[in-house]
């Protein structure tokens, strides 16, 4: 079946301590994505990844890492996470231009107090 | 930069009512059109989709139609059931080639009752 998945789907953490949402995709995409999504303010693109080892910063990128390495994996790192990261996140991967449709992973719930 | 605006809800209809949920956008370029929804606890799936003016997409009884005169993408649906229930999210990516991801709306929570 043809899928993104995202670990763990929910996470409870405290101010500054590392963390990693881990992100994969079996359709051999080479574009992946992370977007945070808050109430009223709809989706956000935090960082996008064009093929392995390209990576670039979306509309919200502070706070956070990503990296490339396999064409099938995105984690997403908050290396010291903080209470306005908390949030809903959710990974997407695409196959060719911006005119397909983004296939999105079932979502991280992350808090951090 | 690019923007999408949609209402924002929620949206409270009875079952086999007609639904219109407006979209307008601003962008640079020729974006790609998108509605995704999503079901309650779950990721956005794809709903429909436009590439080119006066195309319309249509999913699941779901229509919308881009219009690049009014720049807007109305979703709308001849006869609602309660298993529409969801958040509907209008969309665009203004880049062919790739390299942005979508500029969202704020999403409209769209309730049916029955």
């Amino acid at each position: 079946e043809a899928q993104v998945t995202q670990n763990p789907r929910y996470l409870i953490t405290v101010t500054g301590k590392k963390l990693t949402v881990t992100c994969s995709q079996n359709m051999n995409h080479e574009y992946m994505s992370w977007y945070r999504q808050d109430p009223g303010l709809g989706l956000r693109q935090i960082y996008y990844s064009m093929n392995v080892e390209v990576t670039d910063k979306g509309d919200v990128p502070e706070g956070y890492k990503v990296s490339r390495k396999e064409k099938r994996n995105f984690p997403l790192i908050l290396e010291s996470p903080s209470p306005n990261q908390t949030s809903l996140y959710f990974c997407a991967s695409r196959d060719g231009g911006g005119y397909n449709e983004q296939f999105f992973g079932p979502g991280t719930r992350l808090t951090v107090l | 930069g690019d923007s999408v605006t949609q209402m924002e809800g929620p949206v409270t209809l009875s079952e086999e009512a007609f639904l219109t949920i407006n979209c307008t956008y601003t962008a640079t370029g020729y974006p790609s059109l998108f509605w995704y929804v999503q079901y309650p606890g779950e990721g956005l799936q794809l709903l429909l989709k436009a590439t080119k003016a006066d195309d319309k997409g249509s999913n699941k009884g779901f229509e919308a139609t881009y219009r690049k005169e009014t720049t807007s993408f109305h979703l709308e649906k001849g006869s609602v059931q309660v298993s529409d229930s969801a958040v509907y999210f209008c969309a665009l990516s203004d880049s062919g080639g790739g390299a942005d991801g979508l500029t969202f709306g704020k999403g409209t929570h769209l309730i049916i009752q029955p």
